[in-house]
């Protein structure tokens, strides 16, 4: 079954028309993140959340912003995409460190494939 | 800085070994992992490393070394659907992923 589900697996949106990607989760992981990932690069983090902890990085632009209504959901809201946004996203979870010891792995959605026309 | 290192793209023969090698320098260390990843698709778990040493797993072996900042992911008995992009991403101080550009595998029958 899967354990961390994203909707849709194929987005087609307008050049500034705003658009919301999905990510869901059954695993009670207290962490959420959204990366983006272009052809042939490494995923890019754009932000996570510790919980209710909204974690943004330094040089994800404005444009993107996040939701996280509940442990389990979690939003990317692409306000006004442009056509540089086309990209792979990827939403992950990961378990809380508990009592010192780590076992972090990522567990991946299969990801939204986002085109921008 | 922070940097992963890993080769862009490797070839190997259907049934034969590989090495995968990943140097990192990152500001602290808490796991390095290693993902699978189609064309097209999420990257899969493979494997993770914290302490020195070797972990198997059937056909796929990581090993690491933190005094060195080094990793590699050793597949044996290469089938065709091995084919892939194998990412190394580490886990700073910070509890963030650092990623590589992943290493494109190409078996050839």
């Amino acid at each position: 079954d899967a354990m961390v589900i994203q909707n849709p697996r194929y987005q087609v949106t307008q050049f500034g028309k705003p658009v919301t990607l999905s990510c869901s989760q059954t695993l009670n992981h207290n962490v959420m993140y959204w990366y983006q990932q272009k052809s042939s690069q490494a995923p890019k983090l754009l932000f996570h959340y510790y919980d209710k902890d909204f974690n943004n990085e330094a040089d994800t632009p404005d444009n993107f912003q996040s939701r996280r209504p509940n442990t389990s959901f979690c939003f990317l809201d692409i306000r006004s995409p442009g056509l540089g946004d086309a990209a792979m996203y990827l939403c992950a979870t990961s378990r809380e460190k508990t009592g010192g010891s780590m076992n972090t792995e990522a567990f991946f959605g299969q990801g939204t494939r986002l085109t921008v026309v | 800085g922070q940097n992963i290192d890993q080769p862009t793209e490797m070839t190997a023969t259907e049934g034969a070994i590989v090495q995968i090698n990943c140097t990192y320098q990152t500001s602290g260390f808490n796991g390095l992992f290693w993902y699978q990843q189609h064309a097209g698709e999420a990257p899969t778990f493979l494997s993770y490393n914290v302490l020195d040493g070797l972990e198997e797993k059937g056909r796929f072996s990581s090993f690491l070394s933190r005094s060195k900042g080094y990793s590699y992911l050793l597949l044996k008995e290469l089938q065709m659907k091995d084919s892939a992009s194998y990412l190394c991403a580490v886990m700073d101080s910070n509890y963030q992923l650092i990623w590589g550009a992943g290493t494109k595998l190409i078996i050839k029958p």
